[in-house]
């Protein structure tokens, strides 16, 4: 079946520009993250949502960044006024999250957009 | 604040031979712990995960240990091949299962 897909895979912008990046989950999963990796790093948590509850926003590093999530399948993670810090890959990941099975916590993760700011 | 910490140095081991990765965590009571793997250029994928209260959990050649008093898992490849070479991330997710911290992995070379 289809897997998590990202895009674009690569987003080269200038600084100051806005940027949406765009995530499709693997249908029937109800859980969605978003992370962030720079280059060496580990992935840094940005932003979750779970099926209708409010998303968890407390990874996102500033109020430039918002995320949405329309019925409850797709997800935007727009970035405003892009810094070039913002320079990374940007990874989504979805899980199943229903029930108590430990098999429900698996993230299956998009191959990611590389976002480049100049 | 919540730490998570791997060995930043790449483990080099010759092919066979069992690797055996690292993952402290201080400031956190994870209720779930997950080890991924990560080739260059993709995403993590999924390997094992364990909770708070299972010591030790099994995956044809993959081991995970899980040990809350000293806040550590360890992870173990046995009869190592070169198509283990990866980076493998250690997670962990609170008691709702919502909120994972990833550790920044180690990187791990299998020589054959």
């Amino acid at each position: 079946g289809a897997g998590v897909s990202q895009s674009p895979s690569n987003k080269v912008t200038e600084k100051g520009k806005d940027v949406e990046l765009r995530c499709d989950p693997i249908s029937g999963h109800t859980a969605l993250y978003w992370y962030r990796q720079s280059l060496g790093q580990g992935l840094e948590f940005l932003i979750y949502f779970q099926g209708n509850s409010a998303p968890d926003k407390s990874g996102l590093p500033s109020d430039r960044f918002s995320a949405e999530r329309t019925g409850g399948s797709v997800s935007t993670l727009t970035i405003q006024r892009t810094q070039q810090e913002d320079s990374a890959v940007y990874l989504c990941a979805s899980s199943l999250r229903q029930g108590t099975s430990g098999s429900s916590y698996e993230q299956y993760f998009g191959p990611g957009t590389r976002l480049t700011v100049t | 604040s919540q730490k998570i910490e791997q060995n930043s140095e790449a483990l080099n081991i010759q092919e066979g031979k069992t690797a055996t990765l690292t993952c402290n965590y201080t400031n956190y009571s994870p209720a779930y712990l997950q080890w991924y793997r990560q080739d260059p250029g993709r995403g993590p994928v999924f390997l094992l995960l364990i909770r708070e209260n299972e010591k030790e959990k099994r995956k044809e050649r993959l081991k995970v240990t899980f040990d809350t008093t000293l806040k550590q898992s360890l992870f173990h490849i046995t009869a190592s091949q070169p198509a283990d070479s990866a980076t493998y991330l250690c997670a962990l997710l609170n008691t709702g299962g919502f909120k994972t911290i990833f550790g920044a992995g180690t990187r791990l070379f299998v020589k054959a």
